[in-house]
């Protein structure tokens, strides 16, 4: 079964920190999909990224970076030099194909306070 | 225009009342899904479908019904509200090929009082 877990419920930080959002998976699936969605106070749900299972490859996008590790089964989310506009709850995803049913984590919801 | 609607966008319902969430998207996308959010609990996958013949329960369909009318429209029903199905409901749809995922609409605030 699959599974994903997200065990940091809330994280607080001052703007400009950097943080981490922690993101640990299950899958018996040798080829899987890992996402990130952003749900900013507005309610909506925003796509920020996808990882295959076979790329290792950690990705930079401006302030985002992800770090995935097949070894730990783990997908990491790492905000550098955090703004107030950052405040959200942070999901974590996981599919067996790109279109696929998603099963998601429990959410992080960041607070940048200025 | 948004590719993927949902209607209402809130609503508020009483004990044992019928009620219906439609979800139409422009995206042409096969696959469709309804989730609902609780907090503390992420989204919680309760019906699917991979096109219009296709209709297969998720993690928590006890209490939902789902119509597949036509491959841009889903709709989810709650054939007796209760309370505790006061959430807010996320229609979404992806293709196999869909390199982001699923695309979500923007969300239904559900009452149940």
């Amino acid at each position: 079964a699959q599974k994903v877990t997200q065990a940091q419920t809330e994280i607080s930080v001052v703007e400009k920190e950097d943080v981490t959002l922690d993101c640990v998976y299950e899958t018996r699936d040798t080829t899987y999909y890992l996402f990130w969605y952003k749900q900013p106070p507005s309610g909506e749900l925003v796509f920020l990224i996808r990882r295959n299972s076979f790329d290792e490859q950690n990705e930079i996008s401006g302030r985002y970076s992800w770090n995935f590790q097949k070894s730990t089964s783990s997908f990491n989310f790492t905000i550098t030099a955090s703004q107030v506009v950052d405040s959200a709850v942070y999901f974590c995803a996981l599919s067996e194909a790109p279109g696929s049913d998603m099963r998601f984590g429990a959410g992080t919801r960041l607070t940048v306070k200025p | 225009d948004a590719d993927v609607t949902q209607t209402p966008r809130n609503r508020i319902t009483k004990t044992g009342k019928r009620i219906m969430l439609e979800c139409s998207q422009t995206k042409g996308h096969d696959r469709m899904y309804w989730y609902r959010q609780d907090p503390g609990l992420g989204l919680q996958l309760i019906y699917y479908s991979f096109d219009v013949k296709d209709i297969n329960k998720g993690e928590i369909s006890d209490g939902y019904s789902v119509s597949r009318q036509a491959q841009a429209k889903f709709s989810l029903s709650l054939e007796s509200a209760i309370p505790n199905q006061t959430a807010l409901y996320f229609c979404a749809t992806s293709d196999l090929g869909t390199r982001s995922g699923q695309f979500f609409g923007p969300g239904t605030r559900l009452t149940v009082l």
